[in-house]
């Protein structure tokens, strides 16, 4: 069974500063990941899409990292800004279509 | 595009009631998901469609949940009698699907509360 993990659950750091969001899966076959983010008592806001086929995505200040061989992807958030708070989750695509979900990092930036 | 549309974003009702939940996929998507989400669970796939079939209910917790998609515009998630552990927010999203693997589109949930 595909377990995803995010870890920290919990950042707070000063604005302007880049950082990383860590993601690991159980299972290295999947298809494709995508990372969203949650405000709080809001929908899923959709970031990016990695392809299995491919090793990184960048989408603006969101740069997305996916390495299928030792299950870990990244996202890196560069220059943060305080409206960059909110929860950012990972999902794997198991088989074509299913997505299995992190638990999450709350990540807030500080002014 | 308006995105996914989910109604009604809050619904309180007492142990025993039926729930029904709905939504609209974004025009021309024609995969559906619904998700529930909880503190101690996180996310969850409960049922997807595809082309309005439903292709993989093992996520639905147990008989008192059914989903039903009458059309490509419009899905239903019922749940029937409510129990105050079905307390969660529930997500509908949509893809393309067809042409593949493709990005999913979340809608703005439904809060609900069961006493």
């Amino acid at each position: 069974k595909q377990e995803v993990t995010q870890i920290p659950a919990a950042l707070s750091v000063p604005e302007g500063e880049n950082l990383v969001l860590n993601c690991s899966f159980t299972d290295s076959a999947i298809y494709n990941l995508q990372w969203f983010r949650q405000d709080p008592g809001k929908g899923l806001t959709s970031l990016l899409l990695i392809q299995s086929s491919q090793r990184e995505q960048t989408s603006g200040r969101l740069n997305a990292s996916l390495d299928k061989s030792s299950g870990r992807s990244t996202l890196y958030i560069a220059a943060s800004q305080p409206g960059d708070s909110a929860t950012y989750l990972c999902a794997v695509f198991q088989g074509a279509q299913k997505l299995v979900f992190g638990q999450g990092t709350r990540l807030t930036i500080n002014p | 595009d308006a995105g996914v549309i989910q109604s009604p974003r809050h619904e309180v009702t007492e142990m025993g009631q039926e729930v029904t939940l709905r939504c609209k996929p974004i025009s021309g998507h024609n995969s559906l998901f619904w998700y529930r989400q909880t503190m101690m669970r996180g996310l969850e796939l409960l049922i997807y469609f595809n082309n309005n079939v439903p292709i993989d209910d093992s996520g639905m917790p147990e008989d008192r949940f059914s989903a039903k998609m009458p059309n490509a515009s419009f899905s239903t998630l019922k749940i029937q009698p409510s129990e105050p552990r079905d307390s969660a927010v529930y997500f509908c999203a949509s893809s393309l699907g067809t042409s593949g693997i493709t990005e999913q589109f979340f809608g703005p949930g439904t809060r609900l509360t069961v006493l």
